[in-house]
């Protein structure tokens, strides 16, 4: 149990423009899911937190007009890297949390998109 | 500020033994979590293990398991049985329950590695 999927695993694309990425929870149902952005060789960055039906809380730092999340459903995010530029390259980690006990509290991850921008 | 400390940039154990990561975390709330995740070469985040900072009697699950020092705010992972398998890195973090969620504060990570 807890799943959680991404789409696409790998992509790239041209510098100006937007990528979607989507993090899906596939066997429960998420109230807040998760954005994060991991360099090479390093730690977890979080970008910002969604909860379904309201507006993102993004991270200091973090453009909220530039990287979109639109979270739709309890089962569903989406992130938009919008006019995307090669330092916008990484790797994209999505996570979620249940929203039953006993596990709220745990962040079950997705298996990352690698987005490379030329 | 909450922080989480993983002083071992790397770490490498023989197959069948054991071995144990270290972490240290910073933190003056009472009530929070704690885990470990496990990041393979796949890139995919696996929850290790996880802990309630109220629960004194430390975490196992299989051939994992916690030290867990509250004074001490001393979270440390043992791996008993090494196995191929288990090489990766290795992430402490730290939840507080109550905050902003989403405030999941993860350590540099320890890589590690098996040999055979």
């Amino acid at each position: 149990g807890a799943v959680v999927s991404q789409h696409p695993s790998r992509v790239i694309c041209k510098s100006g423009t937007s990528v979607k990425i989507e993090c899906r929870s596939l066997d429960f149902q998420a109230t807040t899911m998760f954005w994060y952005r991991q360099f090479p060789k390093k730690s977890l960055m979080l970008m910002a937190t969604s909860n379904e039906g309201s507006k993102a809380t993004y991270e200091q730092g973090v453009e909220k007009d530039k990287f979109l999340i639109n979270h739709a459903s309890l089962t569903l995010s989406t992130l938009t890297v919008t006019s995307a530029h090669p330092e916008d390259s990484s790797f994209y980690i999505c996570s979620a949390s249940p929203l039953a006990e006993p596990s709220t509290d745990t962040q079950y991850f997705g298996p990352g998109t690698r987005l490379t921008v030329l | 500020a909450q922080t989480v400390t993983q002083s071992q940039p790397e770490m490498s154990v023989q197959e069948a033994e054991t071995v144990t990561l270290s972490c240290t975390y910073d933190t003056s709330e009472s009530d929070y979590y704690l885990f470990w995740y496990k990041q393979p070469p796949s890139r995919q985040m696996i929850l290790v293990i996880r802990q309630e900072a109220y629960k004194q009697q430390n975490a196992t699950e299989n051939r994992f398991s916690v030290n867990f020092q509250k004074a001490a705010k001393s979270f440390s992972l043992k791996i008993s049985d090494s196995q191929l398998g288990d090489a990766a890195m290795y992430f402490c973090a730290y939840w507080n329950y109550g905050g902003s969620q989403g405030n999941l504060i993860f350590g540099k990570g320890t890589k590690l590695s098996v040999k055979p």
